[in-house]
């Protein structure tokens, strides 16, 4: 089986440039997710599609960051303008649903994708 | 107050120690709490579950405590394969919604 793929693997940008990155999410899984992992920190839940509705994304800060999952399979995270403190990696991850469990019964493996290193200088 | 706290580390422990790491989180409705493994600019990867009654995968046990919400992970038999970061990981309620610790760094010498 196939893993979550990212592209790209690193990329390099000055401040107030804009950057995407792209999100193939392991065949079948409904739901995914993006996270920043800023250096020394565990990674940080920015948004959560399911099929290509948002669940949360009580975290992205808006006003920067956007993120779509237009046919519910890919999706794309987008920082315009970028500004140093958005030098992260930058990890999508995917994981199933079960219809026979709710909100609060368990939670489920998420798989990570390799993540996008981004560098803003 | 952070959601899920964890010593950072290092822990440096020769091959062949057993070391055990911890994780204390706030919010007392959290329903699941999982360990996760990230090596050295890889991918978080799932390590084990934590349940209530306490879970062994090989050498590695889990235990769990509600009434102090605190987790803790054992690894026995240190591997030099076993040198990682080690995410303290809580689904807190809400769909599938995980909560990261920082993680704590194991590092085995021989």
């Amino acid at each position: 089986e196939a893993g979550v793929a990212q592209s790209p693997r690193y990329k390099i940008i000055e401040k107030r440039q804009s950057v995407a990155f792209w999100c193939n999410p392991i065949s079948g899984h409904a739901t995914l997710y993006w996270y920043q992992q800023i250096l020394g920190q565990g990674p940080k839940l920015l948004i959560q599609f399911q099929n290509n509705g948002v669940v949360d994304d009580s975290q992205l800060p808006k006003d920067r960051f956007s993120a779509e999952r237009l046919k519910g399979v890919d999706s794309t995270l987008k920082i315009q303008p970028a500004k140093l403190e958005d030098s992260a990696v930058y990890l999508c991850a995917s994981s199933r649903i079960n219809w026979q469990r709710g909100p609060g019964q368990g939670a489920y493996e998420q798989y990570f994708g390799p993540g996008t290193r981004l560098t803003v200088t | 107050r952070k959601e899920v706290e964890q010593d950072p580390g290092p822990f440096n422990v020769p091959e062949g120690a057993t070391v055990a790491f911890n994780c204390t989180y706030s919010n007392s409705a959290s329903q699941s709490f999982f360990w996760y493994r990230q090596d050295c600019r890889k991918e978080p990867k799932l390590l084990m579950s934590v349940y209530s009654s306490g879970n062994e995968d090989g050498r590695f046990t889990a235990q769990l405590n509600r009434a102090s919400q605190y987790i803790s992970l054992l690894i026995r038999d240190s591997k030099l394969s076993d040198s990682a970061t080690y995410l303290c990981v809580v689904n807190p309620g809400g769909y599938n919604k995980l909560i990261f610790g920082a993680g704590t760094r194991l590092a085995v010498h021989p």
